[in-house]
């Protein structure tokens, strides 16, 4: 089974001051590793993902995560946050071979705050 | 608009009842996942179905059961409800199943009082 410990519950950050999002996992096995993001009363929508190749991943919104095999994480940053992104983010991890068809399983979440 | 449309958005209904949540997945996807969001669980993996039929169970309860259609929308069934079940049901659809890239649908908000 795997797990995932998202550090922070919460984040708050000034306006375009530099933030790190903290995710650590736990698997037998090997994974792939997700971040998404959740806009107040919307869904989830998904920021980057590492599957495989260089370790550090660019997603939208000029999020990047990069994966450390032997600390087992995979950290989220931005270099300067703005106003829009104040929401929660979620870490999620999945099986190499469970083929999607485990199910993800998510951290519970960071609420980044971001004061102006 | 993600391409996934999750409908109704909101439900209320009383303990012990049963309601259906639905799902359309995106267009060309055949794979739905169902995820519940509480406050005490966090998210979670329910069920999953491709092209119909079911792969994988995830921390489902024997009160739930889902099922994918023809036409490859699925429907989330759930009985007997208590209050605990109150939560945001998620739906997800992919055309790739195996490094799970998914789409996810805004949600229906169940409150069962």
């Amino acid at each position: 089974a795997q797990s995932v410990t998202q550090l922070d519950s919460q984040v708050p950050v000034f306006e375009e001051a530099p933030v790190e999002l903290r995710c650590n996992y736990s698997s037998s096995v090997s994974v792939y590793l997700f971040w998404y993001v959740q806009y107040p009363n919307q869904g989830l929508q998904l920021l980057l993902k590492y599957l495989s190749g260089s370790t550090l991943v660019k997603g939208i919104n000029g999020f990047e995560a990069e994966f450390n095999k032997s600390q087992t994480s995979f950290h989220l940053r931005k270099p300067s946050v703005h106003i829009s992104d104040t929401a929660e983010y979620f870490c999620a991890v999945g099986r190499h071979s469970g083929g999607g068809a485990d199910g993800l399983t998510f951290g519970k979440g960071t609420h980044l705050i971001i004061q102006p | 608009d993600s391409g996934v449309t999750q409908t109704p958005k909101h439900l209320i209904t009383a303990t012990g009842q049963r309601v259906t949540l639905r799902c359309s997945p995106r267009s060309g996807d055949l794979s739905v996942y169902w995820y519940q969001q509480s406050l005490d669980q966090g998210l979670q993996f329910l069920i999953q179905y491709y092209n119909g039929e079911e792969r994988a169970k995830g921390n489902i309860l024997e009160r739930f059961s889902a099922q994918q259609f023809p036409d490859l929308h699925s429907e989330l069934n759930l009985s007997s409800l208590e209050l605990g079940d109150s939560a945001l049901y998620f739906c997800a659809s992919s055309v790739d199943v195996s490094t799970y890239g998914y789409t996810f649908g805004s949600g229906t908000r169940l409150t069962v009082v």
